[in-house]
């Protein structure tokens, strides 16, 4: 158990709709992390926060939106889903920047 | 573009046999190299390397980075079933604070 808990661990909904992922830091953590992990794309790294601000972009589409809160839990928004945004989501956590992430047990999601 | 890759992509090994698995890199300004263990879910972490040359290791894994030639390697030796797992690099950049993963090496240990 790494510390990092992430809810819900699975989701099933219908393309066009929004969901909301959240993930909880390991203690004392001040960056999350949000990756995608899909069988054909291996993972990819979204973006991420450091106590509350957004401090890196990766491969984050538009229609997806994330947001670090006061007590440094973070959720992940992604809206209009399509059948390719199936995929298991990764949430990490690190002390600072560049530190050793440790990873939440992921949200699969799964966009019929 | 930042990149990293690894090979093998998929490896199958009876217990007991040593492996090693590699990790290349094309990062700008590199700060450090990670391995992670993903069973059956979340990566879990083994080793991050900063300094070329240093080995690191734990138990039967060991891991060692060269910053000249940009690449790691991980060994595992006398290979057990449960070492069955994707292996997975990344580097970082120090200046994004990004981390890129390879798309991993699949291990498969044989009893």
């Amino acid at each position: 158990d790494s510390g990092v808990t992430q809810t819900p661990k699975h989701l099933i909904t219908a393309t066009g709709q929004r969901v909301t992922l959240r993930c909880s830091p390991r203690s004392g953590d001040l960056s999350v992390y949000w990756y995608q992990q899909s069988l054909d794309q291996g993972l990819q790294f979204l973006i991420q926060y450091y106590n509350g601000e957004e401090r890196a972009k990766g491969n984050i589409l538009e229609r997806f939106s994330a947001q670090q809160f006061p007590d440094l839990h973070s959720e992940l928004n992604l809206s209009s889903l399509e059948l390719g945004d199936s995929a298991l989501y990764f949430c990490a956590s690190s002390v600072g920047q560049g530190e050793t992430q440790y990873f939440g047990p992921g949200t699969r999601l799964l966009v019929l | 573009e930042d990149k990293v890759v690894q090979s093998p992509l998929s490896l199958v090994v009876h217990e007991g046999d040593t492996v090693t698995l590699n990790c290349s890199y094309e990062v700008t300004n590199f700060r450090s190299l990670l391995w992670y263990k993903q069973e059956k879910k979340a990566p879990t972490f083994l080793f991050m390397l900063t300094s070329s040359g240093i080995e690191k290791k734990s138990g039967r894994l060991s891991s060692i980075l060269d910053k000249k030639e940009l690449f790691s390697i991980l060994n595992i030796t006398a290979t057990q079933t449960g070492d069955s797992a994707i292996y997975l690099c990344a580097a970082s950049n120090s200046g994004t604070y990004k981390y890129i993963f390879g798309t991993g090496t699949r291990l498969k240990v044989l009893a």
